[in-house]
Formats: C-alpha cells, sequence, structure tokens
C-alpha cells in the first residue's frame, strides 16, 4: 500500500497550458515537501510545506497544504517546456524533523513547445 | 562544494555476484540515505543512518548492507545481486537540524543484473 498517491501519473500539455498535480494519503504528515527530477539526475527541492491551508508560491509554480495535513498540490500557471520532470511530493510524519520521508508514486509532467 | 556524489554512475552485474556502491558528501550532513527508484516509480526507502555508526532499517532492506564509519561516507552492499535489484539507485543527506530538513540527492548509480 502506497502511503502518498500522486495523480495523475502521466500528464502532457501544451506550453502555456495551466495544470494541477495531486498528492493524497490518508495519514497527517508534520510537513511536506515537493521536488522535481530531471532525466539522469537526483531529485532537487522545490518547495516545503509545514501550517495546515499553508499556499507558497515559486514564480508560477503553486503550492498547497491540505487544512488537515494530508494532502497537497501543485499548480502550475502558463507551462513551459523548462517545467517537464518527474514531479515528486514526499511527506514526513515524524515530529522532530526530517529523519525519513515517504515519497509519493510521481508525476510525469511533458510540456509540448 | 561537490555535494553528494555516487559512484560508479552505471554497473551491469551478474546474478550472485555482489558489489559496493560508493557515496560521499562534503557538506558535514549528519543524516544520509540511499533509495532505489524503479522505472517509471517514486523513491523507496533503502537503509538510512543518523550519524556516524548508527544506521537504521528503511522500507526495502532485504538483499542489502550499510555502514556508516564516517560523516562524509555511507556505502550500500549488495552481496548476492538478483534480478529484482535492477534499479536506479540515489543516495542522499540532510543536515538533520531543524524541523524542516531538505533532502541533497546525489546523481543516481544505475545498476543492471542479468
Amino acid at each position: 500500500t502506497q502511503l502518498l498517491e500522486q495523480s495523475p501519473q502521466f500528464l502532457s500539455i501544451q506550453e502555456g497550458e495551466n495544470l494541477t498535480v495531486y498528492c493524497n494519503s490518508s495519514s497527517v504528515f508534520s510537513s511536506l515537501q515537493w521536488y522535481r527530477q530531471e532525466p539522469g539526475e537526483g531529485p532537487v527541492l522545490l518547495v516545503t510545506v509545514v501550517t495546515g491551508g499553508e499556499v507558497k508560491k515559486l514564480k508560477r509554480l503553486t503550492f498547497q497544504f491540505g487544512d488537515a495535513r494530508k494532502d497537497s498540490s501543485l499548480h502550475i500557471t502558463a507551462a513551459q517546456p523548462g517545467d517537464t520532470g518527474l514531479y515528486l511530493c514526499a511527506g514526513d510524519q515524524s515530529n522532530f524533523g526530517n529523519e525519513k520521508l515517504t515519497f509519493g508514486t510521481g508525476t510525469r509532467l511533458t510540456i509540448i513547445p | 562544494n561537490a555535494g553528494v556524489t555516487q559512484t560508479p554512475k552505471f554497473r551491469i552485474l551478474k546474478i550472485g555476484q555482489s558489489m559496493t556502491l560508493q557515496c560521499t558528501q562534503d557538506m558535514n550532513h549528519n543524516y544520509m540515505y540511499w533509495y532505489r527508484q524503479d522505472p517509471g516509480m517514486g523513491l523507496k526507502l533503502i537503509y538510512y543512518s543518523v550519524g556516524a555508526g548508527i544506521t537504521d532499517k528503511g522500507e526495502v532492506p532485504n538483499g542489502y548492507n550499510v555502514s556508516r564509519s564516517t560523516t562524509e561516507d555511507f556505502p550500500l552492499r549488495l552481496e548476492l545481486a538478483a534480478p529484482s535489484q535492477t534499479s536506479v539507485y540515489f543516495c542522499a543527506s540532510s543536515a538533520g537540524t531543524s524541523v524542516v530538513n531538505e533532502q541533497f540527492f546525489g546523481p543516481g548509480t544505475r545498476l543492471t543484473v542479468l
């Protein structure tokens, strides 16, 4: 059983369109991180959300942590080819900090020029 | 700083062979991790360490061993390679000094067992 489910698993859209990726769980997390991974490389952290209901913006990317801290979403406005990659959410269930993370199943995003 | 480095980048093993995947970080991080990533999937935690001399199992530890004799190094050992261990292996580290810790990843080792 996967603790963190991401949807959709694959998404291919035209440049300039908007999209939303979801990360859902039945468990509560003390924090949740979003990573982006490009082919042949390791994941790189985009953002961390900690407070239920928190919204963080990173240029055209908007991240939201659910009020109950069980889910999160990533919204991209006016997608560009440089946004292509594998997006991974990762949750921390510990109370004392990031000793272990549980990674989601991933969303592979392709932006078509 | 080089960050997290992994060697080798690619390796092909025969069933039953052994090998060690090397991981080194130069950020003086306390926490280090080994993950495997199967095609099109997320990351699964194999083993992790919260400091030199301390290691613990993750989600999928069977068939692997680790050691942490120094802060910098966290090698992963495969004793009897099996086709099910074909995967991309990532090492990561984090400072472990605050509530929210970013994990820094190496470039990965692509392992094929035939």
